[in-house]
């Protein structure tokens, strides 16, 4: 399976602070996507980076992908409570559907 | 974009009975997909539902249990059927963006007692 793996499972910073997830998978891929998912509901989209691409930035967010590694990071810049949250990572090989990992769950304290 | 509505947002069932869930999309789609989160877990996909054949299920998952209905391009259900509390889980609905992003509904919360 190229099932993506987030670490840390959990992470608990203060607002202000910047987060950072990890994603580690198996295969190769044609990109790799981060979505946020609030309280159990559905999940949103957040930014895409394809295999050729090392780094994307979209507002807070800064996500890397290295191939060689095959592994992906998620900066969140300057936290705020509202992105406490729980982040996946899913990848997408050919022709596949994604595959998303088990997820990392922020909480941002005010 | 998409937007999905999707119903209804939570239910209490009990064992034995069967739930239908509904996604309408606001747009015509050609593949809608279903997925299952269990407790504290990941998205596993169930099945992949196009208009006008039959649904393509992923391993583990069957059409007895999971039967899916795509009438049209924009609506599709997915029942679950039989329920035991291992259906306990939050089913979601997506479609996919032309650019490979999934858009999902807000998930139904089943609780199966």
């Amino acid at each position: 399976s190229q099932q993506g793996e987030e670490d840390p499972q959990a992470l608990s910073i203060q607002e202000g602070e910047n987060a950072t997830m990890n994603c580690s998978y198996k295969t190769s891929i044609n990109n790799l996507q981060w979505y946020r998912q609030n309280s159990g509901r559905g999940l949103v989209h957040l930014i895409l980076i394809r295999s050729n691409e090392r780094e994307k930035h979209s507002g807070r967010l800064r996500v890397t992908l290295d191939t060689s590694k095959k592994s992906s990071s998620l900066l969140i810049t300057a936290s705020r409570a509202a992105d406490t949250a729980s982040y996946f990572c899913a990848t997408k090989e050919g022709n596949t559907p994604l595959v998303f990992g088990k997820g990392t769950r922020l909480s941002v304290i005010a | 974009s998409a937007v999905i509505s999707q119903k209804p947002s939570r239910d209490i069932c009990q064992r034995g009975t069967s739930l239908t869930i509904q996604c309408q999309v606001d747009s015509q789609v050609t593949m809608m997909f279903w997925y299952r989160q269990q407790p504290g877990q990941s998205l596993t996909l169930i099945a992949t539902a196009n208009q006008g054949s039959e649904a393509t299920y992923e391993s583990g998952f069957v059409i007895d249990k999971f039967p899916i209905s795509r009438p049209n391009l924009t609506f599709s259900t997915l029942t679950v059927s039989n329920m035991s509390p291992e259906d306990s889980s939050i089913y979601l609905c997506s479609v996919v963006s032309g650019d490979e992003k999934l858009f999902f509904g807000s998930g139904t919360q089943l609780s199966v007692l």
